[in-house]
């Protein structure tokens, strides 16, 4: 079936650590989107690739890199830089629906947790 | 930045209407959207509406806007306890990198 694949699921880190998260998606959707949430809060998009190559900095980049060399492929690291990186991550592809409005799909979600 | 604010709470019974509010600062909002997130998942899409319209209903679901006040809201009719999830509300332009997502609301169904 057609989706997005988030992986791990869970993860712990130590301080100083950089961490990579996995993000597959076989939707052949060209834009992909990283946000975390935290409780209480919206999500907050981190970083967006709007095509293979390229991205762009979100609203909360600092402490956050990603690359995009596969259309299928968005993966996040936390660098250690990030100061509270403790949070649940989102990655999502962009779909249209039959109107032509901008759908997000969204995978099921990294929880990270840093020791 | 523009702003999306919703209530984080809701709690109702099974059988009961529910009504999740929204409210958005930035008028030249074209689409304005509400995602479901149930416990430990991503959010998936359940409805939308553009930013001309007033109202849309789809099954179970009614979606109102109020453009003058820049109040959107989402009910839910005969909510059932598989209805228990966070709604999120979120609007965006065109160019849908700018998505802005509220904190969620919260649904409590009890039998």
């Amino acid at each position: 079936d057609g989706g997005i694949t988030q992986s791990p699921k869970y993860l712990f880190r130590k301080e100083g650590q950089n961490v990579t998260l996995s993000c597959e998606q076989n939707l052949n959707h060209d834009a992909m989107y990283w946000y975390r949430q935290d409780p209480g809060q919206g999500l907050r998009l981190i970083y967006y690739s709007q095509i293979v190559n390229d991205f762009q900095k979100g609203d909360i980049a600092e402490g956050y890199s990603v690359s995009r060399e596969k259309k299928e492929s968005f993966p996040l690291t936390v660098t250690s830089a990030q100061k509270n990186p403790t949070a649940f991550y989102l990655c999502a592809s962009l779909g249209f629906t039959g109107t032509g409005t901008g759908e997000l799909f969204f995978g099921e979600g990294s929880r990270l947790t840093v020791l | 930045g523009e702003d999306v604010e919703q209530s984080l709470f809701l709690s109702v019974r099974e059988g009961d209407s529910s009504v999740i509010n929204c409210t958005y600062t930035d008028s030249s909002s074209t689409y304005l959207y509400w995602y479901k997130q149930e416990p430990g998942a991503g959010l998936q899409l359940l409805t939308y509406i553009f930013s001309n319209m007033d109202m849309k209903q789809d099954q179970r679901l009614t979606v109102l806007l109020n453009k003058k006040d820049k109040h959107l809201s989402l009910r839910i009719a005969d909510t059932q306890t598989g209805d228990s999830a966070i709604y999120f509300c979120a609007e965006s332009h065109r160019n849908n990198n700018d998505m802005r997502f509220g904190a969620g609301t919260r649904l409590t169904v009890k039998p």
